[in-house]
This record gives C-alpha cells, sequence and structure tokens, in this order.
C-alpha cells in the first residue's frame, strides 16, 4: 500500500518562510508523480495551489512556491500571511491512480 | 465561470445506496477527466475514483472497488457516483473536481463546495 507522508503541523511567525514536505513510502518522489499541492481553510473546499511540481494555478499569490528537495516533494510559503492557516495536502499522480498526503496543518502566529 | 455542483448526498442506513451528481457548467465537459474525492470527518482528503472524458476508462480505489461506480453524460454535462453496500467508513464530505490528467500535467484544477453522505442506523 502506498503512503504519502506529510508532516503533522507546523507553526510559522506572521511573514516567515515554511516548508512543507511530501514522501513517498515506496522510494523518492520525483517530477513524474506530477505533484501539486492543496490548500483548505476550515469548512471549505480544497483551492489548487501548485501543480506539476512548480507551477502555480491561476491567481495563486507568488509567495506560494513548489520544488523537489533531495527525495521529497516541497511547499515553501515565502512571507506567510495570517490567511494561510489552513491544511494543507500534496497529491501525486501514481500512473492510473493518485494518492493524497497526510496532510500539514499550518498556524500563522 | 467553471463551476461544479455536487447533489445527492444524505443520511443512508449501512447497506443501503445512493447516487451523487455533479452538474458541471463554464467549460466543455466532455473534453475532461472527471473526478471524485472525500474527505471523512476530521480526516484528510482520499481519491476514491476517476472517469476520463469518454467516459470508456474509469479508476476505483481500493476502498470503493466494486461497490461504488462512476458515470458521467456528457449531453448532461454531468458526473455521477453511485454508491452501494455502504459501509459507515464511507461517511464523508463528497467532492467532485475536474481531473486534468494526460498530456503533461495531472492534477486537481476545479473543485465543487461537496455533499455530505452519512452512513448510519
Amino acid at each position: 500500500q502506498t503512503v504519502v507522508t506529510q508532516e503533522p503541523s507546523f507553526s510559522v511567525s506572521p511573514g516567515g518562510t515554511v516548508t512543507l514536505t511530501c514522501g513517498l513510502s515506496s522510494g523518492p518522489v520525483s517530477t513524474s508523480y506530477y505533484p501539486s499541492w492543496y490548500q483548505q481553510a476550515p469548512g471549505q473546499a480544497p483551492r489548487t495551489l501548485i501543480y506539476s511540481t512548480n507551477s502555480r494555478s491561476s491567481g495563486v499569490p507568488d509567495r506560494f512556491s513548489g520544488s523537489i528537495l533531495g527525495n521529497k516533494a516541497a511547499l515553501t510559503i515565502t512571507g506567510a500571511q495570517a490567511d494561510d492557516e489552513s491544511d494543507y495536502y500534496c497529491l501525486l499522480y501514481m500512473g492510473s491512480d493518485y494518492v493524497f498526503g497526510t496532510g500539514s496543518k499550518v498556524t500563522v502566529l | 465561470e467553471v463551476q461544479l455542483l455536487e447533489s445527492g448526498g444524505g443520511l443512508v442506513q449501512p447497506g443501503g445506496s445512493l447516487r451523487l451528481s455533479c452538474a458541471a457548467s463554464g467549460f466543455t465537459f466532455s473534453g475532461y477527466a472527471m473526478t471524485w474525492v472525500r474527505q471523512a470527518p476530521g480526516r484528510g482528503l482520499e481519491w476514491i475514483s476517476s472517469i476520463v472524458d469518454r467516459g470508456i476508462i474509469t479508476y476505483y480505489a481500493d476502498s470503493v472497488k466494486g461497490r461504488f461506480t462512476i458515470s458521467r453524460d456528457n449531453s448532461k454535462s454531468t458526473l455521477y457516483l453511485q454508491m452501494s453496500s455502504l459501509r459507515a467508513e464511507d461517511t464523508a464530505v463528497y467532492f467532485c473536481t475536474r481531473d486534468r490528467r494526460f498530456g503533461t500535467m495531472y492534477y486537481f484544477d476545479y473543485w465543487g463546495q461537496g455533499t455530505l453522505v452519512t452512513v448510519s442506523s
């Protein structure tokens, strides 16, 4: 069974930088998994942030960026703002199916 | 403007059936794959099923395979999820998404607001 793991939680100060990662139980995450990232505020539907590792979805501020760091996909928030306080999920494409990561909760305080 | 509007959720007894619908507008529905994603209360997102643009290929997560059937009616711009043999663990908000698979990107670019399915006696 494929497991995609994210850090459970982060705390970041306003204006600070935080990097979330997305790891795969079966090996390194590469661009071939087309990692994407989604933000979900409480009680809301998810919002697409990043696709194909590092492409920003329409309307997403440039303080959100995606990359591969080592053997994981990564989402970096640079200059965190109060409304960035949300849950964040990565998604990997597994050749026909998709697998979501376990999710990371980001608190801005 | 792309819109996805789910309907059909509600309370159903264990072992029962339910059909969810997702009405799409603002884009050429027949040109895109579509996917259902669910989220159990207090839990993370779970991919459960996808269907290609013409509906001839479908994909399912192991957790729903053999119990759920995804389908679409391109003439009505509507996506469906027929759920049967429902279990308590199927209780979740079900989201309809537009799936950008095939090509150089694989992700979900638009999401509906979701419909809640509760399986309980």
